[in-house]
């Protein structure tokens, strides 16, 4: 099987932009979509982007998502950074047996 | 919109079982809209899939946990339920219940599981 290798933590001001990454140890990035959630301090997961790039209604232009085969990586963006979006964010995807495969999350500090 | 709530002991002895049970309203868990889902977050760490069921015939689960998992659904009650075996203390976490068409759509408020004696 595969992981999803995510950055532990990554910070960033308000107002700016910021990316999270998501390498896929083995096979393509693009052999299966990617979804990413985000979760405050003691909530459920929500979906801010799912099949690699849309986003579900409600969530703001601000969040984009997009693959890179050539760095075999999804990457979540997040700009004009405002306080709220402070959370933890997952990356998951599916192996070839439709297995799930949840990235080891990232922790967002927005100060 | 489809909510979820799961339900279950909180408190379950090594080596016991693990059982909880999710309940679906605001959709037909027999639509085949969905696959359901459980997925389980100890305290301070990630995600883990744990597995899923689309009929009552049909199931997936993480090869980690497959020897130990048993996902059940039954439609006259709206629910889909978990059966985790053997448990240690290493599966304390909390347990959340999730409908899965593009990703995992819809989650619950999830429940607290603590294995200890």
């Amino acid at each position: 099987n595969f992981m999803l290798t995510q950055p532990h933590s990554v910070s960033e001001s308000p107002g700016k932009t910021v990316t999270i990454s998501c390498t896929r140890s083995s096979g393509s990035i693009a052999s299966n979509y990617v979804q990413w959630y985000q979760q405050r301090p003691g909530s459920s997961p929500t979906t801010v982007i799912y099949e690699d790039n849309q986003r579900p209604s409600g969530v703001p232009d601000r969040f984009s998502g997009s693959i890179d085969s050539s760095s075999n990586s999804a990457s979540l963006t997040i700009s004009g950074l405002k306080t709220e979006d402070e959370a933890d964010y997952y990356c998951q995807s599916y192996d070839s047996s439709n297995y799930v495969v949840f990235g080891g999350g990232t922790k967002l500090t927005v100060l | 919109q489809v909510q979820l709530q799961e339900s279950g002991p909180g408190l379950v002895k090594p080596s016991q079982t693990l059982s909880l049970t999710c309940t679906v309203s605001g959709g037909s868990i027999s639509s085949g809209s969905y696959y359901w889902s459980w997925i389980r977050q100890p305290a301070g760490k990630g995600l883990e899939w744990i597995g899923r069921i689309y009929t009552s015939e049909s199931t997936n689960y993480n090869p980690s946990l497959k020897s130990r998992v048993t996902i059940s659904v039954d439609t006259s009650k709206n629910q889909f339920s978990l059966k985790l075996s053997s448990v240690t203390a290493a599966d304390t976490a909390v347990y959340y219940c999730a409908t899965e068409g593009s990703g995992f759509d819809y989650w619950g408020q999830g429940t607290l599981v603590t294995v200890s004696s």
